[in-house]
């Protein structure tokens, strides 16, 4: 059964870098695509972007310029790097596996906050 | 940017049928996906390519398609069955996007 578990600081402050890491166990991560999706507080889901093992990506268009997703297959993990944070970056952060067949299954979830 | 309309909310009896339905201009190019989120939970995989439902799905949820609209169905809905439920579908360059939810409240 496929796992996925987010980890990274939860409490940033305006302007600084969001890194968060998801560590896939149960399958190798050398398969499938692996995505970041993010939900604000008490709204809708918000598709980031993915990575393929190979390293290829693709981004939301609307968060192109400030984010990086990236794939450690040594590790099994892959991460998200989002730059320029503000208040409305806060939400809860979640990881998945992609296929054709959705986005299944999903972490728990990390609930960063953005606040000076 | 592509956009996937749900309606916000659906008000449903025990044992009777929810519908919540889904647009978008993509489809039926596109493959939609559903997704069932409870308060504090993640989301999980309902329905995925338009009708197929994992194994640990039960059979009173199902999901159909007809022209720009898709569909899910919840027959014989239980009060369990209370949350968030979003579409999901891609678009020609490779992104992805979400309907906006629609709460289904159980009476």
């Amino acid at each position: 059964q496929v796992r996925l578990q987010e980890s990274g600081p939860r409490l940033l402050k305006p302007s600084e870098t969001l890194s968060l890491t998801c560590t896939v166990s149960g399958d190798s991560i050398s398969s499938d695509y692996w995505s970041w999706i993010r939900q604000p507080p008490g709204k809708g889901l918000e598709w980031i972007g993915y990575v393929y093992s190979s390293g290829n990506t693709n981004y939301n268009p609307s968060l192109n310029s400030r984010v990086t997703i990236s794939v450690d297959t040594s590790k099994n993990q892959f991460s998200l790097r989002l730059t320029s944070l503000t208040a409305a970056d806060t939400a809860i952060y979640y990881c998945a596996r992609m296929n054709s067949g959705g986005f299944n299954p999903w972490g728990q979830g990390a609930l960063v906050t953005v606040s000076s | 940017s592509y956009e996937l309309t749900q309606p916000p909310s659906v008000s449903v009896s025990p044992g009777q049928t929810a519908t919540i339905t889904c647009s978008g201009d993509e489809f039926p190019r596109r493959f939609a996906h559903w997704y069932q989120q409870k308060p504090g939970q993640a989301p999980i995989l309902l329905i995925y390519q338009n009708f197929e439902r994992p194994a640990w799905i039960p059979e009173r949820f199902s999901g159909s398609s007809s022209g720009t609209t898709v569909t899910l169905t919840i027959t014989g809905v239980q009060a369990e069955d209370e949350a968030d439920y979003y579409c999901q579908s891609g678009d020609s360059s490779g992104t992805f996007v979400f309907g906006s939810g629609t709460k289904v409240t159980v009476l």
